[in-house]
């Protein structure tokens, strides 16, 4: 499809075990972003991309979290000595520019959720 | 620092009545965007409207309207005769605005609306 694909959609993981999640996101678009949506609560930023290029990794909870993104396209979300608490659905969105400036609409991806015992 | 905040964590009325959800924003930047995003129960977030800082004018789409006023920092969402199918999680997002390079995108924490047949 033409949309955001991530995966995995489920991972059942046992707690001190590395993950990986992957973003591909929309052909062309050159903005990536990963959230963090714990469940019912808000959008918790954790980083973007603008190529492959990471300007704020300010969200990243701690230094067991790392995104990279290769090639302008595929990112991929690690998180290593996994935790209970990063239970959590982990949503990739895309973001063309737009009417000259960057600040265009998200494309979400349907998300990768994380399930730490 | 950039923040918004949506203080209703959960509306519920009767489907075809109006209802406003609130969104208040803080930012330093004098050039920043705003927007709104609904996520129904399928997950899949969806972008409804992005507005730049220097319009100010109200908009409407159908039975949706946006107000937004800087002198109160609030970009508040009114559906009109809701109905079943408006239920769902409805997110506020800020970015300020950069001509190079894209930047955070930061989301409120949402708001849960149902709609009652």
């Amino acid at each position: 499809g033409a949309g955001v694909s991530q995966s995995p959609s489920n991972k059942v993981t046992e707690k001190g075990k590395d993950v990986e999640l992957r973003c591909d996101p929309i052909s062309g678009h050159t903005a990536l972003y990963w959230y963090r949506q714990s469940l019912g609560q808000g959008l918790e930023f954790l980083i973007y991309f603008q190529g492959n290029s990471a300007p704020d990794k300010s969200g990243l909870p701690s230094d067991r979290f790392s995104a990279e993104r290769t090639g302008g396209s595929v990112s991929t979300l690690t998180i290593q000595r996994t935790q209970q608490e990063d239970s959590a659905v982990y949503l990739c969105a895309s973001s063309p520019r737009a009417w000259g400036d960057w600040a265009g609409e998200l494309f979400f991806g349907e998300g990768s959720r994380l399930t730490v015992l | 620092a950039q923040k918004v905040t949506q203080a209703q964590t959960e509306i519920s009325v009767v489907e075809k009545e109006d209802v406003t959800l609130d969104c208040v924003y803080e930012t330093r930047d004098t050039t920043y965007y705003l927007f709104w995003y609904k996520q129904p129960p399928s997950g899949e977030l969806v972008f409804l409207i992005r507005r730049n800082s220097f319009d100010e004018q109200n908009e409407i789409s159908g039975r949706y309207s946006w107000n937004f006023q800087k002198s109160t920092s609030s970009f508040n969402f009114t559906i009109t005769a809701s109905q079943v199918v408006d239920s769902a999680v409805y997110f506020c997002a800020l970015t300020t605005s950069r001509y190079s390079s894209a930047s955070k995108i930061i989301f409120g924490s949402g708001t849960r609306l149902s709609i009652r047949p």
